[in-house]
């Protein structure tokens, strides 16, 4: 299986510091995603790592992606109220023309005002 | 542009019955993606189309689902006897470019279905 685990399944933190999440996944990978899903709503794409960079930034996120032990993680700077969310993390094998991302079961981020 | 668009937006319905799931996905977008969200399963891959044509079906539960596409702005996810279990928020996503190895997914709002 390709799918990605993330870890910690559930994170509460006060609004301004940091959270951090941390992605597994199992084989080969073209690219590693990160998603976040508001409560009621549909997936919304933060943002792509490929399998030849090991980090990228937007805005207050940073992505790092260690594909020697098929591991990423995902930074939020500062964070807000408006964070609280589940991110889930989304690797996408290596078969070319092969669209399949599975996602994992997320993590559950809260933000305490 | 809209963005995805699912329809209906909520879904009750008794157990037995005919369910359709509608999905219209963002134009110019070559693939479609069908998934389920249960608190017990999390976000599994239905179905996955490209440029019309199923791909991959290997998420599909049972023969009591179907998806359709029949051209590249519509498809259909249906559920033929519903049952309690089918109870879950359905998602449509739509890709474009399947070529490229950076194709982020666009997700619709969903469909929370309930069967008595």
């Amino acid at each position: 299986s390709q799918q990605g685990e993330e870890d910690p399944q559930a994170l509460s933190i006060q609004e301004g510091e940091n959270a951090t999440m941390n992605c597994s996944y199992k084989t080969s990978i073209n690219n590693l995603q990160w998603y976040r899903q508001n409560s009621g709503r549909g997936l919304v794409h933060l943002i792509l790592i490929r399998s030849n960079e090991r980090e990228k930034h937007s805005g207050r996120l940073r992505v790092t992606l260690d594909t020697s032990k098929k591991s990423s993680s995902l930074l939020i700077t500062a964070s807000r109220a408006a964070d609280t969310a589940s991110y889930f993390c989304a690797p996408r094998i290596s078969n070319f023309g092969n669209e399949k991302l599975t996602f994992g079961t997320g993590t559950r981020l809260t933000i305490i005002p | 542009d809209a963005g995805v668009i699912q329809s209906p937006r909520h879904e009750v319905t008794e157990m037995g019955q005919e369910v359709t799931l509608r999905c219209k996905p963002i134009s110019g977008h070559n693939s479609l993606f069908w998934y389920r969200q249960t608190m017990m399963r999390g976000l599994e891959l239905l179905i996955y189309f490209n440029n019309n044509v199923p791909i991959d079906d290997s998420g599909m539960p049972e023969d009591r689902f179907s998806a359709k596409m029949p051209n590249a702005s519509f498809s259909t996810l249906k559920i033929q006897p519903s049952e309690p279990r089918d109870s879950a928020v359905y998602f449509c996503a739509s890709s474009s470019d399947p070529q490229s190895s950076y194709n982020e997914q666009f997700f619709g709002p969903g469909t929370r279905l309930t069967v008595l």
